[in-house]
């Protein structure tokens, strides 16, 4: 059984510039969610896809955009980055209600 | 608006010690509670799952409590080690409302050999 796997592990991008990141979800887990953690805080809920559909958002601007496939692999895409965007950005996977999340080991943006 | 707080927000301990890390949140209508373990710049590892119909989940020297009418939950570490040093990570899923874990800002554990 994979886990969930999440690419680039470390990312530097330039204020004003887009970032792509991706998530490939827990085999058989049809539900992936996005969390953004900044440094010495708790993870932050950007959004929540099922079955290639978003059915749930935090509060986060709408440049913050995604995707899931139908392998229900992932993408968060962020535009007009800013320095605050600067966080680990952590992909998190789940089957049912009553299942717990597993999550990847994040990718670490650094916009500069 | 669900918030949750974990007490305290670092520890430090001897090697061998009992401890027991707090986890409070403000609205008991929750689907289930997670426990995760945090390394420095790592992903999230899960410890212990409880649901809402659950008191408590034990895995190794781990128990998780839970009750939920008062909104707490702990975690027991039982003869800590130095491995066991990381942050900890408590998260309630709501029972309202889409899907997603609404998380504390966590635990720093040192153990000490």
């Amino acid at each position: 059984e994979t886990g969930v796997t999440q690419s680039p592990t470390h990312l530097i991008k330039t204020r004003g510039q887009q970032v792509t990141l991706r998530c490939s979800s827990q085999s058989g887990h049809n539900t992936v969610s996005w969390y953004q953690q900044a440094l010495g805080q708790g993870p932050q809920f950007i959004f929540q896809y099922y079955r290639e559909e978003e059915n749930g958002r935090g509060n986060f601007p709408p440049r913050f955009s995604g995707l899931q496939f139908p392998n229900y692999s992932s993408e968060l895409n962020v535009n007009a980055l800013e320095l605050d965007d600067s966080a680990l950005y952590l992909c998190a996977s789940s089957l049912r209600e009553n299942y717990g999340y597993t999550f990847g080991s994040g990718t670490r943006l650094t916009v500069v | 608006k669900q918030e949750v707080t974990q007490i305290p927000a670092a520890l430090s301990v001897p090697e061998g010690e009992n401890l027991v890390l707090n986890c409070s949140f403000t609205d008991s209508a929750i689907y289930n509670l997670q426990w995760f373990r945090q390394d420095p710049g790592k992903g999230l590892t899960s410890l212990l799952l409880i649901q809402s119909s659950q008191r408590e989940q034990t895995s190794g020297r781990l128990n998780a409590s839970l009750d939920k009418s008062s909104g707490r939950s702990t975690l027991y570490i039982a003869a800590s080690q130095p491995g066991d040093s990381a942050t900890y990570l408590c998260a309630v899923r709501p029972g309202t409302g889409f899907q997603k874990l609404v998380f504390g800002t966590g635990t720093r554990l040192l153990v000490s050999p």
